[in-house]
This record gives structure tokens, sequence and C-alpha cells, in this order.
């Protein structure tokens, strides 16, 4: 059973475009998280909802927003993509938050590439 | 920034060696934590220490805490092919998000 799941694994679109990126978690965990990894390998948390609440927000595009339907869900859209969007994006649940120490399990990673 | 930094960024041994890993953070933490991402896949959680703690096992895995340095260290021993892959430490502060330092990345050739 895959614990964390993202679709699409790929994604190829041109500047300008709006596109989502799905995630869902089997592990019933309350906390989800959308990561960016960039070319470098650095992963920078974007946001974290916990029981559908919007917790944290870093300093990231309001382009970018996220939704919540359930606590198993966290979906990212991404309006007017620019090239700076390329990137692999990675959901995260994990069960525990805020003081207390949590393990993170994390999805297979959406491969963005906007031309 | 509490961003751990691993040192060094890329390292490449035999099968069969063990391989050092090592981590630096800034302020006080909760815990720190290892994971590993192979080429092309999400993260792994390999192994949580806590502050209070200065050392754990699991498998062929060993990770040192030492507060006072702000450092950790992720030791694998007789490595195999296998473990190929970028390895990262992650801080937690509490009341903050983990923090993910930029990862070592450990070829291990056959």
């Amino acid at each position: 059973d895959t614990a964390v799941s993202q679709t699409p694994k790929y994604l190829v679109t041109q500047m300008g475009n709006d596109k989502s990126i799905k995630c869902e978690q089997n592990l019933g965990h309350d906390t989800m998280y959308w990561y960016k990894q960039d070319s470098k390998k650095f992963l920078k948390i974007m946001f974290s909802y916990n029981n559908k609440e919007l917790i944290i927000n870093e300093t990231v595009p309001n382009r970018f927003s996220p939704k919540s339907p359930d606590k198993a869900h966290l979906n990212l859209h991404i309006n007017s993509l620019e090239l700076g969007d390329s990137a692999v994006y990675f959901c995260a649940s994990s069960q525990v938050f805020l003081g207390a120490p949590y393990e993170q399990y994390f999805g297979p990673g959406t491969r963005l590439t906007v031309t | 920034s509490q961003q751990g930094e691993e040192d060094p960024q890329a390292l490449s041994i035999q099968e069969g060696e063990n391989a050092t890993m090592n981590c630096s953070y800034k302020t006080s933490i909760n815990n720190l934590q290892w994971y590993r991402q192979n080429s092309g896949r999400g993260l792994v959680h390999l192994i949580l220490i806590r502050s209070n703690e200065r050392e754990k096992h699991s498998g062929r895995l060993r990770v040192t805490l030492d507060t006072s340095k702000k450092s950790s260290s992720l030791l694998i021993t007789a490595s195999r092919a296998a473990d190929t892959a970028s390895y990262f430490c992650a801080v937690n502060s509490g009341n903050t998000p983990l923090v993910f330092g930029k990862g070592t990345r450990l070829s291990v050739i056959a």
C-alpha cells in the first residue's frame, strides 16, 4: 500500500499556465506538507496543514495555493507558472506537530518543468 | 537559519567500507533526523535522535549527537551499492517545521 501518493509524477507545461498537483496519504496523519526541491537538491518547506487548517505558509508567491479538502488530502494549485517554478515538489505527512518529535513520510515527488 | 549543513557534499567509497556523514546546525533543537533519498524518489526517514540522546543505532546505521558542538554524524557500516543515495539531516526545534540541509551524495562502488 502506498503511504503518501502524488499525481502526476511528471508535469511539463508552458509559462503562464495553471496546474495542480494532488497528494493523498493513507497513514491517518494529522499534518501534511508541501516541499520544493530545487536543482541543487535543497529541500524547502512551502506549506503545512494540520487537520485541514493552514499552519505554515513560508515565503511563497501567492500564485501557489494549497487546498486541503480533508486531512488525508493536500493539493497544490499553481497559477501563472514561471520558469523558476521548475523543481520537484514533494508532499509529506506526519503524525504529530509543534514540539513533539515526528518523522515525515514523503511522496514520490512531482517533477514540474515549465518551458 | 536553523538549517542543517551536511559535510561532505559528496562521498565516494568502495563496497564494504564505512561511510561517515556529518551535520552541523545553529540553534537548540528538540531532535535531529536523518533521511535518505534515492535518485528520483522521495525522502525516506532513517533515524531520529532526541536532544537528550547521544547515540542511536538502527541496523548498519549509527547516529551520534553532540549538542555542545551542535553536530551530528551518520555512520553507515559495511556499505553496499544499494546505499548509494543522498543523505539529509533535518532539525526540529519544536514550534518550527523540520529544516533540511543540502545533503551528502554517497556513491558506493561495487
